[in-house]
């Protein structure tokens, strides 16, 4: 049973658009949530984390959203750039985020097209 | 889906002493296997990636002499901390992957969490 849950595998959208990833989540436990970056042959990059008493946190491009009430949350990057080309994961915590294990979502591969 | 498991999943141990993971790919054969370092609110610190029947490749900063790892078979992967020490006390989550290190999909572990007094 998959606790985070993304259900798009991959995405692709053009230069300068919007991305937008989601992530959906079945514990209530979960008050912390990170999204991870992937390029191929590399391990995972942390990108923008979020915690359950905000509902929106920004850093660049990046914007993550978040809806305790329908457990989901979802990553925006704007605008797309081709070297966001990648695998982002989508991970859950509980405890604040002072537990150190994450549940991982599989991933949605994105590509930007120039 | 394809299953990860890491044994153990949690280990308190006493200074100075040397600590086995194990990692196992369940329903897949992993070519590669990935071992990583997390801190709480940090992200996955990639330690070294593990191919089957060779020696790892460590990343800059990690020790290999610390941190021996071992990839025996398609399915197993194992980290040993030896000599550990209370500034090693993190969790370890080791991922697999069978379509080859650029193939993108990569199934993580459940994590280790390793605690030494």
């Amino acid at each position: 049973d998959q606790q985070v849950k993304q259900n798009s595998p991959s995405l692709s959208v053009q230069e300068g658009r919007i991305s937008i990833l989601n992530c959906d989540y079945t514990n209530s436990m979960f008050d912390y949530f990170l999204w991870y970056k992937k390029y191929p042959a590399e391990g995972p990059t942390f990108l923008i984390s979020i915690s359950s008493i905000k509902d929106k946190n920004e850093d660049g491009r990046f914007t993550v959203f978040l809806n305790k009430s329908a457990k989901h949350l979802s990553l925006h990057i704007v605008p797309s750039q081709p070297g966001d080309s990648a695998v982002y994961f989508c991970a859950a915590s509980p405890d604040g985020g002072s537990n150190y294990k994450l549940t991982f979502g599989k991933g949605t591969l994105l590509t930007v097209n120039p | 889906g394809a299953v990860v498991s890491q044994h153990p999943s949690r280990v308190i141990c006493k200074s100075g002493t040397s600590v086995k993971i194990e990692c196992r790919s369940l329903d897949f054969q992993a070519t590669t296997m990935f071992w990583y370092r997390q801190f709480p609110k940090k992200s996955l610190m990639l330690m070294a990636t593990s191919n089957e029947g060779s020696k790892a490749t460590y990343e800059q900063g990690v020790e290999k002499d610390k941190f021996l790892i071992n990839h025996a078979s398609l399915t197993l992967s194992t980290l040993t901390v030896t000599s550990a020490h209370p500034e090693d006390s993190s969790f370890y989550i080791c991922s697999a992957a069978s379509g080859g290190v650029d193939s993108g999909e990569q199934f993580f572990g459940p994590g280790t969490r390793l605690t030494v007094l």
